[in-house]
């Protein structure tokens, strides 16, 4: 069965103060490594897919990173705006390519 | 712009009762989906379409029941049998790039039962 953890649940950070989130995750053979971030009372919105171990991709202040049984995304210098849920998702090479297992997020507070 | 619309954006039940979520996406995609969100749960898969007039069950599929006839349209109706329907219901379409399925979600209807 496929499994996501994500870690931590919460997160508290300042304006600027760099860190990472952690994705852990079990699957029989990876189709794509998802990231999402999710706005309270709002649905998902795509930040990432990652492929195979050793990518990397990058969009303003976020970078995502894979390895074989995990992944990052580290924010540089966060802004109150990217305060969110981020979640993370697999999908498998087997089975019906349509389903993604999920994690259960990580809540980002960025502060002033 | 493209997008899927989900509505209403809130809705009450009475227990007992059937409510229909409507899903509509302007995307051109072939397979569409229903996921819940509860607190402290990953997003669960309810049902998902990959054709028109076809739909397979999900992970939580009971007391759920949906249908495919556009293939911009994608209902979903919770019906009595479900024993918690109370939750956040997203749903969502999917295209391919570079192989793998990145699914655009809509804005999520939040279903509350009295």
């Amino acid at each position: 069965e496929d499994q996501v953890t994500q870690s931590p649940e919460a997160l508290r950070l300042q304006e600027g103060e760099s860190s990472s989130l952690n994705c852990s995750y079990t699957v029989s053979g990876l189709r794509g490594l998802f990231w999402y971030r999710q706005d309270p009372g709002k649905g998902p919105e795509f930040l990432f897919t990652l492929y195979s171990a050793g990518e990397e991709k990058e969009k303003e202040r976020l970078k995502a990173t894979l390895t074989k049984k995990e992944s990052f995304l580290h924010i540089t210098a966060p802004k109150p705006e990217d305060s969110a849920t981020y979640l993370c998702a697999v999908q498998a090479l087997q089975g019906t390519a349509s389903k993604l297992t999920f994690g259960t997020g990580t809540r980002l507070q960025v502060t002033l | 712009d493209g997008g899927i619309t989900q509505s209403p954006k809130y809705l009450f039940r009475k227990e007992g009762q059937n409510v229909t979520l409507s899903c509509e996406q302007n995307l051109n995609h072939d397979a569409m989906y229903w996921y819940r969100q509860d607190p402290g749960q990953g997003l669960r898969l309810i049902y998902y379409s990959q054709i028109v007039n076809d739909f397979q069950k999900g992970d939580i599929a009971e007391g759920y029941s949906v249908s495919r006839e556009k293939k911009e349209s994608f209902p979903l109706t919770v019906t009595s049998a479900q024993k918690n329907p109370t939750a956040f219901y997203l749903c969502a379409s999917s295209g391919y790039t570079s192989g793998a399925n990145v699914l655009t979600f809509g804005a999520g209807s939040r279903l509350t039962v009295l």
